[in-house]
């Protein structure tokens, strides 16, 4: 089955630098790689995902990567704000379900 | 307002009891999802459905059950709970594809 490896567990930047998160899968049937943003006490939410056949997307200050041969994926914040402090879960998707990377703590000081 | 509902909230219970986690969807979405969360922490798929009298085993084990007799509605039930057992449980849906999926607010379990 599916396997999602995310890094790093924890990530401290200051307001205004960009932020990586790296998971890698190991699947190659898995067609779908979505990103969700769990702030402190809320529920998990979908910010951007990815299709295995696109390279790269965008949206406002996030982007996502996708390197299909080497099976990793990438999130992108850039100037980060305080509000982006949160656990950031990448995942893969197949056909029935969601796997989920072990999740990266986010901490964006002032 | 379309979205997902769970209850209790908290629960705070005794060794060896019997209880259900209530999950309810008002969006009309056919496949529903229950996780285990500590805190901050991994999401590990306990249970899935892909519609009524539908439902699959998750990546973790677990002494629980579920059932899926309507659409909206997909409980999950402890049959006798364990300290272990204490955590936080998330239901989730989707419509069609797996990867989009909405999250309800969570119950928070502590087994004493």
């Amino acid at each position: 089955g599916e396997n999602v490896e995310q890094h790093p567990s924890t990530l401290s930047v200051q307001e205004g630098d960009s932020a990586v998160i790296k998971c890698t899968y190991s699947d190659s049937a898995s067609n779908y790689f979505p990103w969700y943003k769990q702030e402190l006490g809320k529920r998990p939410q979908l910010i951007i995902d990815i299709r295995s056949n696109v390279g790269e997307k965008k949206d406002q200050r996030i982007a996502v990567t996708l390197n299909k041969t080497a099976k990793h994926f990438s999130l992108h914040i850039t100037e980060t704000q305080p509000e982006d402090s949160a656990v950031y879960f990448c995942a893969g998707a197949g056909f029935q379900k969601l796997v989920f990377g072990t999740g990266t703590r986010l901490l964006v000081s002032p | 307002e379309a979205d997902i509902y769970q209850t209790p909230r908290y629960l705070v219970i005794g060794t060896g009891k019997k209880i259900t986690l209530e999950c309810s969807q008002t969006m009309g979405h056919d496949k529903m999802y229950w996780y285990q969360q500590d805190p901050g922490m991994e999401l590990h798929l306990i249970h899935y459905s892909y519609g009524v009298n539908s439902t699959e085993k998750g990546d973790l084990s677990s002494e629980s059950t579920v059932s899926r007799i309507r659409t909206e509605h997909f409980p999950l039930t402890l049959e006798s709970a364990r300290p272990s057992h204490t955590s936080q449980y998330l239901c989730a849906s989707s419509e069609g594809t797996v990867y989009e999926q909405y999250f309800g607010p969570g119950t928070r379990l502590t087994v004493t």
